[in-house]
């Protein structure tokens, strides 16, 4: 199984704040990789896939990048309500593993 | 609008089965692909597998071959997933997703509302 790792697992961040996820993954997985975000009690949300291309509705404060087999999520510009855990997700092999979460908290 | 309905909580003994349903509204239900994720509590999130409806293909992660039956009835826009001889470790919450791209079963765009499954002896 492919292995994704997550960095922080854990961020304290303040409104207004360039905040930065890394997701790592064990082997290639090409551009199969998405990015969610969930609250407490609630479904995930998609907020990018393939990388870079962000889903409908989502704020552009929000980006993706790859760099071989390191990926980064980027919130520029930390909103109240980005107050939450983010995961990745590949699609390059099954099972379609999850990163262990990254939970952004308020400073 | 796309909405994922899934059925109410459940509460099971070891050893027993579940099923929990999905029912699509808003959408075109068999042209899409539909994964199930669960969620233990205060724990992170595990892909089990996906049915693409209009051809039954299904795609089971290993861990839960031969525990996990995911079915879907493209007449009623829902999708099963049974899960037998269960575990305490099986307690979490169960979505449904559906995928933005049939053919690769990829990018869950749309998602239930979460069933919880409790297990205990």
């Amino acid at each position: 199984d492919i292995q994704l790792t997550q960095s922080p697992s854990f961020l304290s961040a303040s409104v207004g704040d360039r905040v930065t996820i890394t997701c790592r993954a064990s082997q290639g997985i090409r551009s199969y990789l998405a990015w969610y975000q969930q609250k407490p009690g609630k479904a995930p949300k998609l907020l990018i896939y393939a990388v870079s291309t962000l889903q409908s509705g989502v704020p552009s404060r929000f980006s993706g990048s790859e760099s071989g087999t390191e990926f980064t999520l980027t919130i520029s510009g930390l909103q109240p309500e980005d107050f939450a855990t983010y995961y990745c997700q590949q699609f390059h092999n099954s099972p379609f593993t999850f990163g262990p979460g990254t939970k952004v908290d308020i400073k | 609008q796309v909405q994922l309905v899934q059925s109410g909580s459940e509460v099971k003994r070891t050893g027993s089965s579940v099923r929990v349903s999905c029912t699509a509204s808003g959408g075109t239900f068999s042209t899409y692909a539909f994964s199930w994720v669960r969620q233990a509590p205060g724990q992170g999130l595990e892909w089990m597998g996906a049915i693409i409806p209009i051809t039954a293909t299904t795609n089971y992660a290993q861990k839960f071959q031969g525990r996990v039956t995911i079915s879907a009835d493209v007449s009623t826009s829902t999708s099963y997933m049974a899960l037998s001889s269960l575990r305490s470790e099986d307690t979490a919450v169960y979505y449904c997703a559906r995928s933005i791209e049939m053919a690769t079963m990829a990018n869950f765009d749309y998602w239930g509302q979460g069933t919880l499954v409790t297990v205990s002896s």
